[in-house]
């Protein structure tokens, strides 16, 4: 079974500031079942990313999906007061697997 | 409007039964596969299985295997989640989802594109 792993554990950021978030696979997965969710407190989880880079609909631009094979990134360019929150990884396998990794806490420094 | 909406939450005691459900609509349910996640008090989110409702195909996750149960009634666009004897360990948020595959420049791409609302469940003495 795929294991992912992101870091960091938690990332302290000021409104305006880049985030940068990594997701680690512990064996190669194929970009097209690779995708990030964001979650608030008390709210189910919200697609973001999809095929490793590809925007839900409705997802601003300033979040950005890239890698391929074991390491991915979630980029968010300039954070938005609304932007603080969880993030996971999941692998969406092609065995309908759907691993997430422990998350991302983004807060506010 | 796509969406899923699940049954409200739940109080049990250890050893009861318990099944929850998952109603889609505004698309087609039959044709997209349905996943289950668990989500313990304060902690991340854990993949439990999911199915394919216009067949009842159903994969577990290993951890969850033998622990719970995933059916589907495609005639009333239905997903469900039940245990036979539940546990306090079984004290969660549980979400279900939507298993998108999008098509793009002759590749498909996945993610959970539509969540459920969540449901409750808490088992204590």
């Amino acid at each position: 079974e795929i294991v992912l792993t992101q870091s960091p554990g938690t990332l302290s950021l000021s409104p305006g500031e880049r985030a940068t978030l990594s997701c680690r696979a512990s064996q190669s997965v194929s970009s097209s079942y690779l995708a990030w969710y964001q979650q608030k407190p008390g709210q189910a989880p919200r697609l973001l990313i999809y095929g490793a880079s590809r925007r839900a609909t409705g997802i601003p631009d300033r979040f950005g999906g890239s890698g391929s094979g074991t390491d991915f990134t979630l980029t968010i360019s300039r954070l938005e007061p609304e932007d603080f929150a969880m993030y996971y990884c999941q692998q969406c396998g092609s065995s309908l697997s759907g691993t997430f990794g422990p998350g991302t806490k983004v807060d506010i420094k | 409007e796509v969406q899923l909406v699940q049954s409200g939450a739940e109080v049990k005691k250890p050893g009861e039964s318990l099944k929850i459900s998952c109603k889609g609509s505004g698309y087609s349910f039959s044709n997209y596969w349905i996943g289950w996640v668990r989500q313990m008090p304060g902690k991340g989110l854990e993949w439990m299985g999911i199915i394919y409702p216009g067949d009842s195909d159903t994969r577990y996750s290993p951890s969850f295997q033998g622990q719970v149960t995933i059916s589907a009634d495609k005639s009333v666009s239905t997903a469900y989640l039940q245990w036979s004897s539940l546990k306090a360990s079984d004290t969660a948020m549980y979400y279900c989802a939507r298993r998108d595959s999008i098509s793009s420049g002759g590749s498909y791409y996945y993610g959970l594109d539509v969540w459920g609302q969540g449901t409750t469940v808490t088992v204590s003495s």
